[in-house]
C-alpha cells in the first residue's frame, strides 16, 4: 500500500503569497489532518478533515484554511504569508475519526517564506 | 492544560544501553499516548502507544512505562543501536472527542554512539 504523499515537497514563496499544498492519504483512509512542524513551536495541529468535513481546529490565524475531496485528497491553503510561516507542513492520515487509531504521517513540504 | 513536556531535549548514548525519554502532561481527560520517532527528511513514525488502562506496553526493543497518578510516561529503548539514532516525540490524544488531533511533546534529539 502506498503511504501518505505529499506535494510539492519543497516550496519557496515570498511574503504576502499565497500557498497551497496538497496530501493524499493511504487508500482506504478518510480522515486527514494536517500539522506545521518548527524549531521553536514543535509539531503543532493545524485541522482535521473527516469526510470532507472539518471536524477539529487548531490554534492558528483564519490564513490557514484547508478542505478535502470526496476521494480523501485534502489541500491546505495558507494566504497573505508571513516569514513565520516558515516550516515543514506534516499530513498524517488515519483509517476512522474515533477509537484507538494509528497516523501515519507523509514526508511533509518544506515552505520557505523570503 | 494541554501541553504536553518533554525532556530531556537531547540524549547521548552509548550502543547497547538504555535510552530514557520521559513526558508528563495536565489534561487527565488524554487517554491515549503514542511515540513517534523522527529521521532527518522524513515524517514522524509510530513506534508505540499505550492507553491509560495499562502501566505498560513492550514491543521489541521498545517499552513505554505509563504511570496515571502522576501523570507521566516515558519511553524506554533497550539495547539502543546507532539506527536508533532520531528525534523522538511523545503525544497525547482524547481519542474520543477529539478525534485524531496530537499534542506533541517537544520532542528529543536521540545520538547512539558506536
Amino acid at each position: 500500500k502506498a503511504g501518505v504523499t505529499q506535494t510539492p515537497r519543497y516550496l519557496i514563496k515570498t511574503r504576502g503569497q499565497q500557498v497551497t499544498l496538497s496530501c493524499s492519504p493511504i487508500s482506504g483512509h478518510r480522515s486527514v489532518s494536517w500539522y506545521q512542524q518548527t524549531p521553536g513551536q514543535g509539531l503543532q495541529f493545524l485541522f482535521e478533515y473527516f469526510s470532507e468535513t472539518q471536524r477539529n481546529k487548531g490554534n492558528f490565524p483564519g490564513r490557514f484554511s484547508g478542505r478535502q475531496f470526496s476521494n480523501s485528497r485534502s489541500e491546505m491553503n495558507v494566504s497573505t504569508l508571513e516569514l513565520g510561516d516558515s516550516a515543514l507542513y506534516l499530513c498524517a492520515s488515519s483509517p476512522r475519526v474515533s477509537g484507538t487509531k494509528t497516523q501515519y504521517f507523509g514526508p511533509g513540504t518544506r515552505l520557505l517564506v523570503l | 492544560q494541554q501541553q504536553v513536556k518533554q525532556s530531556p531535549q537531547s540524549l547521548i548514548v552509548q550502543k547497547g544501553g538504555i535510552s530514557i525519554i520521559n513526558c508528563a502532561y495536565e489534561n487527565t481527560a488524554f487517554d491515549y499516548f503514542p511515540w513517534y520517532q523522527q529521521f532527518p527528511g522524513k515524517g514522524p513514525a509510530l513506534l508505540i502507544a499505550i492507553r491509560p488502562d495499562v502501566s505498560e506496553k513492550k514491543e521489541g526493543r521498545f517499552t513505554i512505562s505509563f504511570n496515571k497518578s502522576a501523570k507521566q510516561f516515558s519511553l524506554h529503548i533497550m539495547d539502543s543501536q546507532p539506527g536508533d539514532s532520531a528525534t523522538y516525540f511523545c503525544a497525547a490524544s482524547m481519542l474520543e472527542t477529539s478525534g485524531s488531533r496530537l499534542t506533541f511533546g517537544e520532542g528529543t534529539q536521540l545520538t547512539v554512539n558506536p
